[in-house]
């Protein structure tokens, strides 16, 4: 298996655009966790979903912030319109089963927003 | 707010000897906590996971906890410079994982 992927691996923007972040989960995993890096805040869970379906979304900073899951294999994260302090490394991972079990974590995203 | 609180170091030891990560959490319903190491640049995998009071090893490596003092630990012994990275202590809270800031070890040849 190829494990998560996401992508772009970077993304560079200015303040003001749109940016889409894409995530493919293990096949056969049956939920999916969308997290946030920083120096300053660590690793934050951002939203996850069970079996297509958001689950808990209170790790949304803003309502700039959108996530999607419209099938088992595919997810998106938007911001819009994206600024320089959502500068940070978005990380997607996926599990299967139940939460006690592991979490794969995809290479993620490195975004810069200038 | 639930916590999980880690010494973020850097914490230093010399190559051989025994490294000793620890981490506290604010809430006492806790079922499972995790181990994850992250090299700079990667993303995090999983170490250990543990569920019960007392230890659990896996190689060089034992996962301590103890849940009436709301602490869990991790040693890695025999440390090599391999092991040089951030250590992050997660709980899970009902079905989600919890992460605290990471401890930064390296181990010095």
């Amino acid at each position: 298996d190829a494990g998560v992927i996401q992508s772009p691996r970077h993304e560079v923007t200015e303040m003001g655009q749109e940016v889409t972040l894409r995530c493919k989960p293990i096949s056969g995993h049956n939920s999916l966790f969308w997290y946030r890096q920083t120096m300053m805040r660590g690793l934050e869970l951002l939203i996850y979903f069970n079996n297509n379906v958001p689950i808990d979304d209170s790790g949304m900073p803003e309502d700039r912030f959108s996530a999607k899951m419209p099938n088992a294999s595919f997810s998106t994260l938007k911001i819009q319109p994206s600024e320089p302090r959502d500068s940070a490394v978005y990380f997607c991972a996926s599990i299967l089963g139940g939460p006690n079990n592991e979490q794969f974590f995809g290479p993620g995203t490195r975004l810069t927003v200038l | 707010q639930k916590e999980v609180e880690q010494n973020s170091g850097p914490l230093s030891v010399p190559e051989g000897a025994i490294a000793s990560l620890n981490c506290t959490y604010s809430d006492r319903v806790s079922q499972s906590f995790f181990w994850y190491r992250q090299y700079s640049g990667k993303s995090p995998e999983l170490i250990m996971s543990i569920y019960s009071n007392g230890d659990k090893e896996d190689g060089r490596f034992t996962a301590q906890l103890n849940k009436a003092s709301q602490y869990v630990s991790l040693l890695i012994r025999d440390s090599q410079p391999s092991d040089s990275a951030t250590y992050l202590c997660a709980v899970n809270w009902g079905g989600k994982l919890i992460f605290g800031q990471g401890t930064e070890l390296s181990v010095k040849p």
